[in-house]
């Protein structure tokens, strides 16, 4: 079955760039999802990748995807405080309609 | 533009009890999906409606059923209550009219079951 992988747990200082990793197993996935939580919160919607796609940036985000290696990778520069929360990769694959989640990467942002 | 909304956002229900969760799509859309996430966890897809049917289903007992009604708005409905259905339960929503798959997720309702 499909699987999403991802590091548990990520420190960094204010004013430095985090990056959050993430592999997926599944081949035939068609979007790929980076969503933020805050403590006690739903999801946000932060940015998402089409597979046809290597890199996409959206102001401090830029997403890299490696299609061969199924791996994705979510970039934020200049990370603030405000950054701080849990960081979901998701995958959704040709006709499925669910989204596949990983357990998350909690961004720990040090002043 | 209101987003996705859910009621109630937090609830305790006692075990062997059954629980209804309520959601608003955002506007424009029409699909609404669930998912339960476990503390620690990340979210796990129950079930999704479109056009008022379910149309896939994840990994859930029959204990969990849902509907659609005709203004796209949803019901998550949870019997016979269980101390491990305690979670945040999460409603999404998206639309297949549009190329772009962009999925919005709500707050959350968050169920304790004691």
């Amino acid at each position: 079955g499909e699987d999403v992988e991802q590091s548990l747990f990520l420190s960094v200082r204010e004013g430095d760039s985090s990056v959050i990793n993430c592999t997926y197993t599944d081949s035939s996935s068609t979007y790929l999802y980076w969503y933020k939580q805050e403590p006690g919160a739903g999801l946000q919607l932060l940015t998402y990748i089409f597979s046809n796609m290597d890199m996409k940036q959206d102001q401090r985000l830029t997403v890299l995807l490696n299609k061969k290696d199924k791996h994705l990778s979510l970039r934020i520069a200049d990370t603030q405080t405000g950054d701080s929360a849990i960081y979901f990769c998701a995958e959704k694959g040709t006709g499925r309609r669910a989204l596949t989640f990983g357990s998350g990467t909690r961004l720990q942002v040090q002043p | 533009d209101a987003g996705v909304t859910q009621s109630p956002t937090h609830l305790i229900k006692t075990r062997g009890q059954q629980v209804t969760l309520r959601c608003s799509p955002k506007s424009g859309h029409d699909t609404v999906s669930w998912y339960q996430q476990a503390l620690g966890q990340g979210p796990q897809f129950i079930f999704q409606y479109y056009e008022e049917e379910e149309r896939q289903r994840g990994n859930f007992p029959d204990r969990f059923s849902g509907h659609q009604f005709p203004n796209y708005s949803s019901e998550l409905n949870v019997n016979a209550l269980l101390l491990g259905d305690s979670a945040l339960y999460l409603c999404a929503s998206t639309t297949i009219k549009v190329a772009v798959d962009t999925i919005y997720f709500g707050e959350g309702s968050w169920l304790t079951v004691v």
